[in-house]
């Protein structure tokens, strides 16, 4: 079984400034697939990242990166330089062989992130 | 245009009452999925499918059926709607090419009420 855990329900963090969102992770699996979605108040589901278990570099995008530590099993994500858009619910998920239906998404239950002026 | 589709994108309804959610997808995706989010819960997949003949339960199916008529066209039941069925139903797609890694593209979700 794979679960993932997303211990912040809410974060507060200054506009411009750099801001992590933690993301923990279970799984037997030894190939999976980790990503990091947005969901604004509008409540489509946006893609932000993607980390693969066997990637030895950490995925960038822009202004978000994934800090994979991957014997801590934890996949924080960083979004630099803080934008007022950036306020919105982020879930952490993950796909694997033993995820649910089988390389299906696992979703964290998301961090609330509000952007300050 | 939207690639992933959602109709209605609000519904209330009563306790009993059959309804039908619909998602089309103009991506060329092999792949469709149903998932519903809960307040404080994050998304869980209802059902999903790998082609038009190749439909699978997911974690929470009870209460739920499907029906994938095209490659484009994934549809979501509840045939006698409850209560607790209240929650944003999100469609999403995924191309088959490129291995079970390929990130899913979500529609623009429905939000159903059941009275």
């Amino acid at each position: 079984a794979q679960k993932i855990t997303q211990t912040q329900p809410g974060m507060f963090v200054q506009e411009k400034e750099a801001v992590t969102l933690d993301c923990t992770y279970d799984t037997s699996d030894q190939s999976y697939g980790l990503f990091w979605y947005k969901q604004p108040s509008s409540g489509e589901m946006i893609f932000l990242i993607y980390q693969g278990s066997y990637d030895e570099q950490n995925a960038t995008e822009g202004r978000y990166s994934l800090n994979f530590q991957k014997a801590r099993k934890s996949a924080n994500l960083v979004i630099s330089a803080s934008q007022l858009g950036d306020s919105a619910m982020y879930f952490c998920a993950m796909r694997g062989p033993s995820g649910a239906g089988s390389y299906q998404l696992t979703f964290g239950k998301g961090t609330k992130l509000s952007v300050i002026p | 245009d939207a690639d992933v589709t959602q109709t209605p994108r609000n519904r209330i309804t009563k306790t009993g009452k059959r309804i039908m959610l619909e998602c089309s997808q103009t991506k060329g995706h092999d792949r469709m999925y149903w998932y519903r989010q809960d307040p404080g819960l994050g998304l869980r997949l209802i059902y999903y499918s790998f082609d038009v003949k190749d439909i699978n339960k997911g974690e929470i199916s009870d209460g739920y059926s499907v029906s994938r008529q095209a490659q484009a066209k994934f549809s979501l039941s509840l045939e006698s709607a409850i209560p607790n069925q209240t929650a944003l139903y999100f469609c999403a797609t995924s191309d088959l090419e490129g291995g079970p890694w390929n990130e899913q593209f979500f529609g623009p979700g429905t939000r159903l009420t059941v009275l």
